[in-house]
């Protein structure tokens, strides 16, 4: 069990720019979760897989984030047009069925 | 819908004593789990403990304990004998038994006095 692991664990961007972020969960995992993590916060959900699908995306979620795992394993999400208000630590998550959620570092996202 | 509340944003503690942070729920659901996670300075999210509440009996993990009161809607973590390391931030979290989604409470900063 080597963990879910992030990369980049750190991303300066200049607003207006796209940047995306990967996520590699535990491999026997079969979902996946993207949460959004503001100072002083909890997080806050963003969306969800199981396997390959995606079967919830939040409402908070403006048309400029999109998030994929194309073949049940690895996740990207990917954020268009980035704002100063995406400026956050975005967090990733992984189980396999009911059991409780692993979670990676993070990506710390900063926008200029 | 369903919230958490936890209503200390910040405690303290002296090293070796016992602290209690709070945690309150609203639901109308009756099966449904209830977890603790710790969340270290820089460093990923990890769970603590975490609670059925179908289960009367509460949760253990060594020095982490929880007192789940279903009526009450609380679910309180006892840390005995805190150390350096348990300096974090912990959050309550809340899951529907047929859901996958987790509702988080604000957090609650601990901080260990040496």
């Amino acid at each position: 069990d080597t963990g879910v692991s992030q990369d980049p664990r750190h991303k300066i961007t200049k607003r207006g720019q796209n940047v995306t972020f990967r996520c590699d969960p535990i491999s026997e995992h079969n979902r996946l979760y993207w949460y959004r993590q503001t100072l002083g916060q909890g997080p806050e959900f963003l969306t969800y897989f199981q396997n390959e699908a995606q079967l919830e995306k939040s409402r908070l979620l403006s048309d400029r984030f999109s998030a994929e795992r194309p073949k049940g394993s690895f996740s990207t999400l990917e954020i268009q047009r980035t704002e100063q208000g995406d400026s956050a630590m975005y967090l990733c998550a992984s189980s396999f069925g009911n059991s409780p959620l692993h979670f990676g570092n993070g990506t710390r996202l900063t926008v200029t | 819908a369903q919230t958490v509340t936890q209503s200390q944003p910040e405690m303290s503690v002296q090293e070796a004593e016992t602290v209690t942070l709070s945690c309150t729920y609203d639901t109308s659901e009756s099966d449904y789990y209830l977890f603790w996670y710790k969340q270290p300075p820089s460093r990923q999210m990890i769970l603590v403990i975490r609670q059925e509440a179908y289960k009367q009996q509460n949760a253990t993990e060594n020095r982490f304990s929880v007192n789940f009161q279903k009526a009450a809607k609380s679910f309180s973590l006892k840390i005995s004998d805190s150390q350096l390391g348990d300096a974090a931030m912990y959050f309550c979290a809340y899951r529907r038994d047929s859901n996958y989604q987790l509702i988080w409470g604000a957090g609650t900063k601990l901080i260990i006095k040496p």
